[in-house]
């Protein structure tokens, strides 16, 4: 079955950074884009990024882009979330999701996220 | 602010349908698919509907999508206590290139 398993939460503050991690099993890697998409406290969901299954395409959101990298590691199963120059805002549940089909936007299966506290 | 506008509440009793709209423009739903999300509280996201109104499976077909225009419905007949969740739609947005979501809408089972 489909598992992905987010790590690398924590507290940091406001400037530093981290990276999150997501390990991927049950499917084909390759085959699937992925994406993170987070969610502060009591608000909404926020998309974040796309990486495609090779790795050479990416996508962002306004509010990462150029502070965030979302990279792979095919022969790892495990997508990556780089995270620089943090702000207080990007407190948040951090989920990676598996997209579903090739040119569709379906996120077919989460992991169960990781928190990440900037304060 | 959300680029999809849901309502933030919606309601029923056990057994009624209840419909949750999202609503966006020419460049997210008017031409992309649409999908929605179930968020069971304290929990990750479920897909729930997929390309307007398929749906996984596993999904009850009390469930259903629909899309007119820059528009989005989600329908949940035969309402059941643990539907009582947070739900979300999303589609691609051709000017923002990226996903947008709605801003979820809470569903109270009375």
């Amino acid at each position: 079955q489909v598992q992905l398993v987010e790590s690398g939460g924590g507290l940091v503050k406001p400037g530093g950074s981290l990276r999150l991690s997501c390990i991927a099993s049950g499917f084909t890697f390759t085959d699937h884009y992925m994406t993170w998409v987070r969610q502060a406290p009591g608000k909404g969901l926020e998309w974040l990024s796309y990486v495609s299954g090779s790795g050479s395409v990416t996508y962002y959101a306004d509010s990462v882009k150029g502070r965030f990298t979302h990279s792979r590691d095919n022969a790892k199963n495990s997508v990556y979330l780089q995270m620089n120059s943090l702000r207080v805002e990007d407190t948040a549940v951090y989920y990676c999701a598996r997209v579903g089909v090739a040119g569709a936007n379906e996120f077919d299966f989460w992991g169960q996220g990781t928190m990440v506290t900037v304060s | 602010q959300s680029v999809l506008t849901q309502p933030p509440s919606a309601s029923g009793t056990p057994g009624q349908r209840v419909t949750i709209s999202c609503s966006g423009s020419s460049s997210n739903i008017g031409s992309n698919t649409v999908y929605w999300y179930q968020q069971l509280p304290g929990t990750a996201p479920r897909l729930l509907i997929y390309a307007n109104d398929r749906r996984p499976s596993g999904v009850p077909d009390r469930f259903s999508g629909s899309k007119s225009g820059t528009s989005g419905t989600l329908a949940i007949s035969g309402l059941q206590s643990e539907d009582e969740a947070d739900y979300y739609c999303s589609a691609w947005d051709d000017t923002l290139n990226g996903v947008v979501f709605g801003g979820g809408s809470k569903l109270t089972v009375l």
